[in-house]
């Protein structure tokens, strides 16, 4: 059983550097989330696909950030310019669209940066 | 816009004594409501999920919980704390198949 997959596991990078994420789903899901977890804190949506379509976007994701998925499979995160603010454990999910389809969390990227 | 609100940040029980986390939500619509449990160092493992039907739900690992809609609750149960339960958990909300709205998390100790 392949679950959902993420690397690297942890990214280490000084500020006004840019980094990327990758995100591999859950083979047959066709939707794909990411969320970022600050310290004792519960995470927060950043954004979801459907397929290769990117349906939503937080407030959170500013103009440093872009996400795709551009065969709808894998994603990834990218963050240009990193700062200081961006040090959080940065979660990926995927579920099957629909009613009732939970979403399956991979292990977290965790970005520190200096 | 909905919203989650976990109350007690840490909860502390001893082994063999009843877990009670306690999960409070709004929503404008009939929410699809989930608890997570996240171990150390680790992504969220899926403990159960309400969406329509049976209000009481039964997880993984012996938990289980109630939604109230007219609490607007979903507290977590267990009826014996284990040493393996120790680890932080999140309610979370959503509207249908769409993004999760998580609370902050409870940090459940167990004490031996």
């Amino acid at each position: 059983d392949t679950g959902v997959s993420q690397d690297p596991r942890h990214k280490i990078t000084k500020r006004g550097q840019n980094v990327t994420f990758r995100c591999d789903p859950i083979s047959e899901h066709n939707r794909l989330y990411w969320y970022r977890q600050t310290l004792g804190q519960g995470p927060e949506f950043l954004t979801y696909f459907q397929n290769e379509a990117q349906l939503e976007k937080s407030r959170l994701l500013s103009d440093r950030f872009s996400a795709e998925r551009p065969k709808g499979s894998f994603s990834t995160l990218e963050i240009q310019r990193t700062e200081q603010g961006d040090s959080a454990m940065y979660l990926c999910a995927s579920s099957l669209a629909g009613v009732g389809y939970e979403q399956y969390f991979g292990p977290g990227t965790r970005l520190t940066v200096t | 816009a909905q919203s989650v609100t976990q109350l007690g940040s840490h909860v502390s029980v001893s082994e063999g004594a009843l877990v009670l986390l306690r999960c409070n939500y709004s929503s404008s619509v009939p929410p699809y409501l989930f608890w997570y449990v996240q171990y150390p160092n680790q992504g969220l493992q899926l403990l159960l999920k309400y969406t329509t039907g049976a209000t009481l739900v039964k997880g993984i690992n012996g938990f289980e919980a109630e939604f109230k809609k007219s609490e607007t609750s979903f507290h977590l149960t267990k009826p014996s704390a284990h040493m393996s339960d120790a680890a932080e958990y999140f309610c979370a909300v959503s509207l249908g198949a769409q993004k999760l709205v998580f609370g902050q998390g409870t940090r459940l100790t167990i004490n031996p």
